[in-house]
């Protein structure tokens, strides 16, 4: 079966931990996004890379880092420097180029306490 | 800066009701506008409008988009219950890649 997988679905943290979010995609494309979603928000893009090896900062990058170092694979790194990490993570992918429908993983909740 | 305006914020009907969600933009160069469906866990797609006044259709689901007006609505006909569900609408940023999301349309329908 195709699509993105996210893991893990729930994950915990205490304040001054990095953590990595796994996100991976066997739908060959070439795009890959990083989305924060907040209770009453929309999604709010972190990261972007469309092809391996380049990643572009999207509005909120600050405290976040990402590795596109496979195609198939777009791990997020939330770090110690993200103020209020605690929200709804998204990854999606899509083909690139200007077809612009995206296909989203089912999400990692973290709560950093 | 690309905006992307969604009303209402919230709505509540019951089952069998007509529902209009609406969805306002500005952006730089616009190219398509997506709409999409979320229960809980990932948006799945539901339509992407790229031609002014060219309705969309999926069952009891429609969308169209007025490019000189700057919006586009969403129908959904004989509201079920499984319809409840945060819709989302997007328009590419203006990089040409993500999506810029507005906040979304929480919809209820109640038995």
């Amino acid at each position: 079966d195709g699509g993105i997988t996210q893991s893990p679905k729930y994950l915990f943290r205490k304040e001054g931990q990095n953590v990595t979010l796994s996100c991976e995609q066997n739908l060959n494309h070439d795009a890959m996004y990083w989305y924060r979603q907040d209770p009453g928000q929309g999604l709010r893009l972190i990261y972007y890379s469309q092809i391996v090896n380049d990643f572009q900062k999207g509005d909120i990058a600050e405290g976040y880092s990402v590795s596109r170092e496979k195609k198939e694979s777009f791990p997020l790194t939330v770090t110690s420097a993200q103020k209020n990490p605690t929200a709804f993570y998204l990854c999606a992918s899509s083909i690139g180029g200007t077809n612009y429908e995206q296909y989203f993983g089912p999400g990692t909740r973290l709560t950093v306490t | 800066e690309d905006k992307v305006v969604q009303s209402p914020l919230s709505l509540v009907v019951h089952e069998g009701d007509t529902v209009t969600l609406n969805c306002s933009y500005e952006v730089t160069n616009f190219r398509s506008l997506l709409w999409y469906k979320q229960e809980k866990k990932a948006p799945t797609f539901l339509f992407m409008l790229t031609s002014s006044g060219i309705e969309k259709k999926s069952g009891r689901l429609s969308s169209i988009l007025d490019k000189k007006e700057l919006f586009s609505i969403l129908n959904i006909t004989a509201t079920q219950t499984g319809d409840s569900a945060v819709y989302l609408c997007a328009v590419p940023a203006n990089s040409g890649y993500a999506l810029n999301f507005g906040k979304g349309t929480s919809l209820l329908v109640t038995p």
